[in-house]
């Protein structure tokens, strides 16, 4: 069983501070890492992927990977109200049968307050 | 580019029904994906095509569900009959193969209601 696990929240931050999302992962050998953001009643959207340990920087965004622990991580930085959407964490094992699908996690509601 | 196109976007019918949900994936896209998303299960995997070839149908939920996927432009996935637990959004995704690093891409979704 390939699980991604994130914390559901919902998570609540003030304008222009740092939201940071989590995510966990049981497949060890995991690829490849996305993060997803999916408005209320839209489809998701990829903001971000990672590939490799360290740190991966666009915009406002930073996507963080440790393999070694599995975990992965979003942070937000300056969050607006618009950033106000649930944002899945997706793995890709990249191996076998399953090469080529994502194992998506439950979502993490982010709600920022003017 | 276009992008995913679903069809219909939202669908209700009653109890017993057969249901057609339509996807046009990205051309040139060779895999495609159809998700169910509901409050209590999340996104889930039904059914993963790649070449117009069934990959995993695993998570298709029983034999009321099936899928095709006739050519590499048009995949249907069909409910027949329906009952109201199948009730939640329907999303077809694509992606361009099956590479490791292979993004994926989503449809605006069906909302499916069974009554």
């Amino acid at each position: 069983q390939k699980e991604v696990e994130q914390n559901s929240g919902p998570l609540s931050v003030p304008e222009g501070a740092i939201a940071s999302l989590n995510c966990t992962y049981s497949d060890r050998v995991s690829q490849s890492f996305f993060w997803y953001r999916q408005y209320s009643g839209k489809s998701p959207e990829l903001i971000m992927s990672i590939y490799s340990n360290g740190d991966k920087e666009d915009g406002r965004f930073t996507a963080q990977l440790n393999k070694a622990s599995q975990y992965v991580s979003l942070l937000i930085r300056d969050s607006q109200p618009s950033d106000s959407a649930t944002y899945l964490c997706a793995v890709n094992p990249g191996r076998g049968s399953t090469l080529g699908r994502l194992y998506f996690g439950r979502g993490t509601q982010l709600t920022v307050w003017p | 580019d276009a992008g995913v196109i679903q069809s219909p976007r939202h669908e209700v019918t009653e109890m017993g029904q057969e249901v057609t949900l339509r996807c046009k994936p990205i051309s040139g896209h060779n895999s495609l994906f159809w998700y169910r998303q509901t409050m209590m299960r999340g996104l889930e995997l039904l059914i993963y095509f790649n070449n117009n070839v069934p990959i995993d149908d695993s998570g298709m939920p029983e034999d009321r569900f099936s899928a095709k996927m006739p050519n590499a432009s048009f995949s249907t996935l069909k409910i027949q009959p329906s009952e109201p637990r199948d009730s939640a959004v329907y999303f077809c995704a694509s992606s361009r193969g099956r590479g490791t690093n292979e993004k994926l891409f989503f449809g605006s979704g069906t909302q499916l209601s069974v009554l």
